[in-house]
């Protein structure tokens, strides 16, 4: 299975702090995507990167991507309490129809 | 209009009820999907739908029915479901699900299911 791995599994920092969350895969890719989720809710895509770059931003969000590492990192910057969520990190592969494959997940709480 | 809807938001049903799950989408998507996600579990892969064709099924049992009556509609039919299958059932879409594209995938707010 190329499902990710996001560490850690939950995370709980004070309000205006910076939380960094992780996600290895196995197998080789066209692009891995970040999603958060609110409780019970749809998810929200957050940035999309691409195999060919190895950083990018949006707004207070940073990713990363190690291909030789089959990593990536989201860091959220200046954390608010509507950042509290869970995240995901999902992988896409095969062609001829879009796959996502989803990571764990990282619990996000930021406490006031 | 950026935004899927699904109906109901939740649903309770006994294991010899049928009911369908809804969803719909108006931004012009060609691929639509549906994940079935456990509590504090990620979305798992069921159906996707690409040109209103069934392109990918991850296995999953025949319990469940899905169909795509146009572009914009995703029907999920369930017949003699069983208490495991209690999850939120999450729909979304995608410009067009074909390979060499680097698409995101738009999702709905989900149906919460109940077996009982």
């Amino acid at each position: 299975s190329q499902q990710g791995e996001e560490d850690p599994q939950a995370l709980s920092i004070q309000e205006g702090e910076n939380a960094t969350m992780n996600c290895s895969y196995k197998t080789s890719i066209n692009n891995l995507q970040w999603y958060r989720q609110n409780s019970g809710r749809g998810l929200v895509h957050l940035i999309l990167i691409r195999s060919n770059e190895r950083e990018k931003h949006s707004g207070r969000l940073r990713v990363t991507l190690d291909t030789s590492k089959k990593s990536s990192s989201l860091l959220i910057t200046a954390s608010r309490a509507a950042d509290t969520a869970s995240y995901f990190c999902a992988t896409s592969l095969i062609q001829g129809a879009q796959k996502l494959v989803f990571g764990q997940g990282t619990r996000l709480t930021i406490n006031p | 209009d950026t935004e899927v809807t699904q109906t109901p938001k939740h649903l309770v049903m006994g294991m010899t009820n049928k009911k369908s799950l809804k969803c719909e989408q108006h931004m012009g998507h060609r691929a639509m999907y549906w994940y079935k996600q456990k509590a504090k579990k990620p979305p798992e892969l069921m159906f996707v739908y690409s040109y209103e064709k069934l392109s990918i099924n991850e296995s999953v049992p025949s319990r469940f029915s899905p169909e795509c009556p146009n572009s914009s509609l995703l029907n999920l039919h369930l017949h003699a479901l069983q208490p495991e299958d209690s999850a939120l059932y999450l729909c979304a879409s995608s410009l067009r699900g074909q390979g060499g594209h680097q698409e995101t995938q738009y999702f709905g707010p989900g149906t919460r299911l109940l077996v009982l």
